[in-house]
């Protein structure tokens, strides 16, 4: 199984829809982040946490809100989906003990607004 | 100004040669920098970070930094068309908390 785990994999929804996007970790890190990623912007954070008390805005967090639920879990919600939010959406676990502080993405949730 | 640009080419090299990928940051206190490869809709891969000025060489990948210039870079030598991806710069500041900041991705073709 993989370190962290998202889903869905892909998702097309409706613009004004609730949708949530999950992710699961087992690499046992404290640290937890969502992307974005538009085509040419690079990865731009949008939330993270670096434990289940700890929830900080991101560069882009308009429009987005997100819930930690146990160490191993943290998701993203778009409350009302707008077609601008269609991206692609990585989750990041990270180990700031480690040298390269250990950030651990996973695959991916491509997201269609229509 | 992005806290860390880079060109976004594409920049384009034929089989063999040298690609040389560039990056700058804003922030003085940034502390690490690191190079993913990534590949069209997959996740960023870690291929090199550093740390300190100068250079680190591993295999046909070095990564140069120089904090004066706030410059760090990416070279590719003997490029092989498995390498064409989009290279992200991404940098860890000195007031980030450990957040990983990217650049927007500079693609790189190598052609056979």
């Amino acid at each position: 199984d993989a370190d962290v785990t998202q889903t869905p994999r892909n998702r097309i929804t409706k613009t004004g829809k609730r949708i949530m996007l999950e992710c699961s970790q087992t690499k046992g890190h404290d640290r937890m982040y969502w992307y974005r990623q538009d085509p040419g912007l690079g990865l731009r954070l949008i939330y993270y946490s670096f434990d289940v008390k700890d929830i900080n805005k991101g560069e882009i967090s308009d429009g987005y809100s997100v819930s930690r639920q146990a160490q191993a879990k943290f998701s993203l919600s778009l409350e009302s989906a707008i077609p601008n939010q269609t991206a692609l959406y990585f989750c990041a676990t990270s180990d700031p003990g480690t040298g390269t502080h250990g950030y651990t993405f996973g695959s991916g949730t491509r997201l269609t607004v229509v | 100004q992005k806290e860390v640009e880079q060109n976004s080419g594409p920049l384009s090299v034929p089989e063999g040669a040298i690609a040389s990928l560039n990056c700058t940051y804003s922030d003085r206190g940034s502390q690490s920098f690191f190079w993913y490869r990534q590949y069209s809709g997959k996740s960023p891969e870690l291929i090199m970070s550093i740390y300190s000025n100068g250079d680190k060489e591993d295999g046909r990948f070095t990564a140069q930094l120089n904090k004066a210039s706030q410059y760090v870079s990416l070279l590719i030598r003997d490029s092989q068309p498995s390498d064409s991806a989009t290279y992200l710069c991404a940098v860890i500041g000195g007031d980030q908390g450990g957040k990983l900041i990217f650049g927007q991705g500079t693609e790189l073709s190598v052609k056979p």
